[in-house]
């Protein structure tokens, strides 16, 4: 079964405006990553938080992470056109050297 | 330093033919792994190698096999492709654990007619 889950599936706000996606999951993990994919590229890593860490800041990107309520947030402040694309939320458990993925959100900014 | 590089880019075959998908990486990253996505939904894990001469099953192995040739370079092989084979193969690689970030190729687009 799928671990991650992300919400909305799409979001369209102005340039300027910011940007929340969520992301749940359903069993205990190692850390959670986040990853974005324009069309028709791979993928490419924004940030990684540990389980133990509850925020986490890079650039115009704020992540939290929540354990007891199997969740995570991405935050991107002052949105620009550039940040077009889908995101990604990525869980690594702490056994069985698996990574999951879950089914993205598609975020489009308008300028 | 082209990071993870993958061939071919398109390839269209018909059902019951094989191929090979070719996956390097210049990181020198012990850890690679094969995923596929399909529209509406994530990536899904097909195989992976911890490290050079070892491969595991992912989620969605079934239909393929893998070579880890060096540490450089992982393979993914299509024995008889089946339309239910058509989606974007991704390849990536890690410094280590699973755990570690995780580094993409561009993607290779496969339609099995």
């Amino acid at each position: 079964s799928q671990q991650g889950e992300e919400d909305p599936q799409a979001l369209s706000i102005q340039e300027g405006e910011n940007a929340t996606m969520n992301c749940s999951y359903k069993t205990s993990i190692n850390n959670l990553q986040w990853y974005r994919q324009n069309s028709g590229r791979g993928l490419v890593h924004l940030i990684l938080i540990r389980s133990n860490e509850r925020e986490k800041h890079s650039g115009r990107l704020r992540v939290t992470l929540d354990t007891s309520k199997k969740s995570s947030s991405l935050l991107i402040t002052a949105s620009r056109a550039a940040d077009t694309a889908s995101y990604f939320c990525a869980t690594a458990l702490f056994t069985g050297n698996q990574f999951y993925f879950g089914t993205g959100t598609s975020l489009t900014v308008i300028p | 330093n082209a990071g993870v590089t993958q061939t071919p880019k398109f390839q269209v075959l018909k059902t019951g033919q094989s191929m090979t998908l070719q996956c390097a990486q210049d990181m020198n990253h012990n850890s690679m792994y094969w995923y596929r996505q399909d529209p509406g939904m994530g990536l899904r894990l097909i195989y992976y190698s911890a490290s050079e001469g070892t491969t595991d099953k992912g989620e969605v192995p079934n239909g393929y096999n893998v070579s880890r040739l060096n540490k450089r370079e992982f393979s993914l092989r299509l024995e008889s492709a089946a339309p239910s084979q058509t989606s974007v193969y991704f390849c990536a690689s890690s410094v280590g654990h699973h755990t570690d970030t995780q580094y993409f190729g561009p993607g290779t687009r496969l339609t099995v007619l």
